[in-house]
């Protein structure tokens, strides 16, 4: 089945203490990316990535961090954690589809940061 | 001004009415345009997908594009209360990674 995996779902952790959530998919897709979700923000690109070893800044990065060591993973770390983070996160990867694209996203990671 | 505008909502409408989402863009390169679905605790899944200017239909959901305008909608008939959800307008160009809107959350009451 084609998937995006992310873990964990949930995570409480409190400020300053590194964290990392995982994302994996198993479609073989050069795109990934993730993105925050907020109420009344919507969905906000934090990092994408368009190939092995290819990173890029969304419109929020500032206190992310992202590798693409492999294809089939792109993990989101926090070196040092604040509340303002606290969040849904989705992980997304992506391919082609009719000349546009399509987006197939994970399960979500609810963090909070206190 | 954020490349694409989308009215959070919420839109609660009775069971059986005519639902119309919109978004707007700004970005001329956008070429492809789409419209996803997320349901309550669960990651966004693609709706429908158009590349050109007009209409396209899928069941009880037409998406229409107007390029000219920048504007995109997307129209649901027989709205059921199945359909409550958050819609997300995305778009793209050149690149594969597709700009969402912030989304509509859509309540339909029996």
């Amino acid at each position: 089945e084609a998937q995006v995996t992310q873990n964990p779902r949930y995570l409480i952790t409190v400020t300053g203490k590194k964290l990392t959530v995982t994302c994996s998919q198993n479609m073989n897709h050069e795109y990934m990316s993730w993105y925050r979700q907020d109420p009344g923000l919507g969905l906000r690109q934090i990092y994408y990535s368009m190939n092995v070893e290819v990173t890029d800044k969304g419109d929020v990065p500032e206190g992310y961090k992202v590798s693409r060591k492999e294809k089939r993973n792109f993990p989101l770390i926090l070196e040092s954690p604040s509340p303002n983070q606290t969040s849904l996160y989705f992980c997304a990867s992506s391919e082609p589809k009719g000349g546009g694209t399509e987006a197939f996203f994970g399960q979500g990671t609810r963090l909070t940061v206190v | 001004q954020k490349e694409v505008e989308q009215d959070p909502g919420p839109l609660s409408v009775p069971e059986g009415a005519i639902v119309s989402l919109n978004c707007t863009y700004s970005n001329s390169a956008f070429q492809y345009f789409m419209w996803y679905r997320q349901y309550s605790r669960k990651g966004p899944e693609l709706l429908m997908y158009t590349y050109s200017s007009g209409n396209k239909e899928d069941g009880r959901f037409t998406a229409q594009v107007d390029k000219s305008s920048k504007y995109i909608s997307l129209f649901i008939r027989d709205s059921q209360p199945s359909d409550s959800a958050t819609y997300l307008c995305a778009m793209s160009g050149g690149s594969y990674i597709p700009t969402f809107g912030r989304g509509t959350s859509l309540i339909v009451h029996p």
